[in-house]
């Protein structure tokens, strides 16, 4: 197994411009979640999903969106970048819903410039 | 709110030392919690977790943790570490509500361990 797989793992973007973080896993894992880690704030919640055709926000969901059309892809869509959006982004997945354990993607460190 | 506290943002200790990280959280009913490890460059591992039964569990490469119900604390330990221990760890709770499936994660500790 590939585990939880992400691309790219680096990008910078310009302010405005668009782009899709792409995710996937081969667990067939129902909950899948997208994470930005900043230095000091530890990870922070953007978008999760419970299976698929279901997402809902995190805690910091603005300016991010997610589709889950598939069980194993959970792309997450910067729709006009912005410099606050400068980090480091972490797909998660995992089994059922609470108590098991997550498992985390290499990350993708964004820039924006 | 639910969260997550990690007092220690960074921790320096020589080989051999002890370790203890503090977690405490802010939620008054059932968790499961977890630690997880991030070292340099990599991706995050989960390192042990509870979910129930004896408060005190075991992980890999020697942490336990003690999960202290009456002061919402879960606090990492290691009696000697090692210069690979060097990394970021990660406190999180899972609260156990109905249709949530959050879990949150503490701030984080960066520890560097000094050879």
């Amino acid at each position: 197994n590939a585990g939880v797989t992400q691309t790219p793992k680096f990008q910078v973007l310009k302010t405005g411009q668009s782009m899709t973080l792409q995710c996937a896993q081969d667990m067939n894992h129902e909950y899948m979640s997208w994470y930005r880690q900043d230095p000091g704030m530890g990870l922070r919640l953007i978008h999760y999903s419970v299976g698929a055709g279901i997402t809902d926000q995190g805690e910091v969901p603005n300016g991010y969106n997610v589709s889950r059309s598939t069980t194993e892809d959970f792309p997450l869509r910067l729709l006009s970048a912005a410099p606050s959006q400068t980090s480091v982004y972490f797909c998660a997945s995992r089994r059922g819903t609470g108590g098991n354990e997550q498992f985390f993607g290499p990350g993708t460190r964004l820039t924006v410039l | 709110a639910q969260s997550v506290s990690q007092h220690n943002h960074h921790v320096i200790l020589s080989e051999a030392a002890s370790l203890e990280l503090g977690c405490n959280y802010s939620y008054g009913g059932t968790v499961n919690l977890f630690w997880y490890v991030q070292y340099p460059g990599q991706h995050l591992q989960l390192l042990l977790k509870y979910f129930s039964g004896d408060p005190l569990v075991k992980g890999i490469k020697g942490f336990e943790a003690e999960f202290i119900k009456s002061k919402f604390s879960f606090n990492l330990r290691k009696p000697s570490v090692q210069w690979s221990d060097t990394a970021e760890y990660f406190c999180a709770v899972n609260p156990l509500t109905s249709g949530t499936y959050k879990y949150i994660f503490g701030t984080g500790t960066r520890l560097k361990v000094l050879a």
